[in-house]
């Protein structure tokens, strides 16, 4: 168990629909880092959020929006939804060691139909 | 750009067995981490071993140890003793220095063991 929780686990929805996903990071983590896994493209950094405010944006579509909140906890939101969206979700919180390892939950999983 | 490249897409070793994935990467840092995840059928991210880039001794973790070669920017896992739990899928992650740095991580190698 890393730590960190993220729900739903599953989630099936219909295209053009919007949908949040949420994400508790351990315990006194600060950083939050969104990913997506797709078949074709792998592991992708969505963006990051530190404390409360955006630090990094990667490959984040327009359609899809994040924030954290006081509690530490954050939500990515998915709009108008593609097939192309559907994918595994990750959220992460980053580890206090000099490295900064990541932890991962154990995802989202979506699909659009 | 950092890339990270792991050009064998399945490997396949026999349990007890050693095996060692490959791993290269592109940066014109000096200084960053690197990082050994494993993904297993549970879909779960979890992380195998970290490397330091300023630290020239290889990191170990049990049966899990790296060759990290700096100068050739190669960072491969090896496996000793291979147990069938350690069939997954494993990714290599590079990670500049820095508090706001994101892990890019390689397309991924998937491993099986064999009875």
């Amino acid at each position: 168990d890393s730590g960190v929780t993220q729900t739903p686990k599953h989630l099936i929805t219909a295209t053009g629909q919007r949908v949040t996903l949420r994400c508790s990071p351990r315990s006194g983590d600060l950083s939050v880092y969104w990913y997506q896994q797709s078949l074709d493209q792998g592991l992708q950094f969505l963006i990051q959020y530190y404390n409360g405010e955006e630090r990094a944006k990667g490959n984040i579509l327009e359609r899809f929006s994040a924030q954290q909140f006081p509690d530490l906890h954050s939500e990515l939101n998915l709009s108008s939804l593609e097939l192309g969206d559907s994918a595994l979700y990750f959220c992460a919180s980053k580890g206090r060691t000099t490295a900064g390892e990541l932890f991962f939950g154990e995802g989202s999983r979506l699909t659009v139909l | 750009a950092q890339t990270v490249t792991q050009s064998q897409p399945e490997m396949s070793v026999q349990e007890a067995e050693t095996v060692t994935l490959s791993c290269t990467y592109d940066t014109s840092e000096s200084d960053y981490y690197l990082f050994w995840y494993k993904q297993p059928p549970s879909r779960q991210m979890i992380l195998v071993i970290r490397q330091e880039a300023y630290k020239q001794q290889n990191a170990t973790e049990n049966r899990f140890s790296v060759n990290f070669q700096k100068a050739a920017k190669s960072f491969s896992l090896k496996i000793s003793d291979s147990q069938l739990g350690d069939a997954a899928m494993y990714f290599c992650a590079y990670r500049e220095i820095g508090a706001n740095s994101k892990l890019t991580f390689g397309k991924g190698i998937t491993l099986s063991v064999r009875p």
